[in-house]
């Protein structure tokens, strides 16, 4: 148990419809990172925080995700209209600094049918 | 582009044998290299984290090289045991990209007794 948790660990839902996942980092990490991983593949970033404000985002988050990190504590992401490519596993990092470890969460598995 | 390769992309030994992963990365400029375990359905777990003057570091069995002059890294798993099975995932940063993570596709290793 790396310190950061996700919910839900998986879900399952019918295409277009709206997911939200959450994220609980590590208390005093500032960073918090959101990525994609498909099978077989390795972690695409997606968007990253430090504190409350989002400073980059990916070319792969089209208009239909969203991010939020309203208090600079535990973060959303939102998938709105979801399609069959969006399922993947949602994995969050956090990290002190900008230097510091990423520490990882479990991951959110989302199938779409 | 920043890019990071991994080879071989699955690998399956024996319960007690060794075993040497490869990662070549283009990242530049280079800040640091983190070999990260990932088991089944988990968050990635960092192994190890090198950096420019770095040329080795153990982490218990495993041991990883870099060679910052020809970009290349190794995973060294001595006396390998049945928990080992995961895939392995070599991330390289980008000292002027934020913190931001550059990842291998990960080889898969399997473990059979």
């Amino acid at each position: 148990d790396t310190g950061v948790s996700q919910d839900p660990r998986h879900k399952i839902t019918k295409r277009g419809q709206n997911v939200t996942f959450r994220c609980d980092p590590i208390s005093e990490h500032n960073r918090l990172y959101w990525y994609r991983q498909t099978l077989g593949q390795g972690p695409e970033f997606l968007t990253y925080f430090q504190n409350e404000a989002q400073l980059e985002k990916s070319r792969l988050l089209s208009d239909r995700f969203s991010a939020e990190r309203p208090k600079g504590s535990f973060s959303t992401l939102e998938i709105q209209r979801t399609e069959q490519g969006d399922s993947a596993m949602y994995l969050c990092a956090s990290s002190l600094g900008l230097v510091g470890t990423q520490y990882f969460g479990p991951g959110t598995r989302l199938l779409v049918l | 582009k920043n890019q990071v390769e991994q080879s071989p992309q699955s690998l399956i030994i024996l319960e007690g044998k060794n075993c040497t992963l490869q990662c070549n990365y283009t990242v530049s400029p280079f800040s640091n290299l983190r070999w990260y375990k990932q088991d089944t359905g988990r968050g990635p777990v960092s192994l190890t984290i090198m950096t420019f003057s770095e040329n080795t570091k153990s982490n218990g069995r495993y041991t990883a090289t870099l060679d910052a002059d020809t970009k290349q890294s190794s995973l060294h798993i001595t006396a390998s045991q049945l928990s080992d099975s995961a895939s392995y995932i070599c991330v390289v940063s980008a000292r002027n990209a934020g913190n931001m993570l550059t990842f291998g596709g990960g080889t898969r290793l399997m473990v059979k007794p």
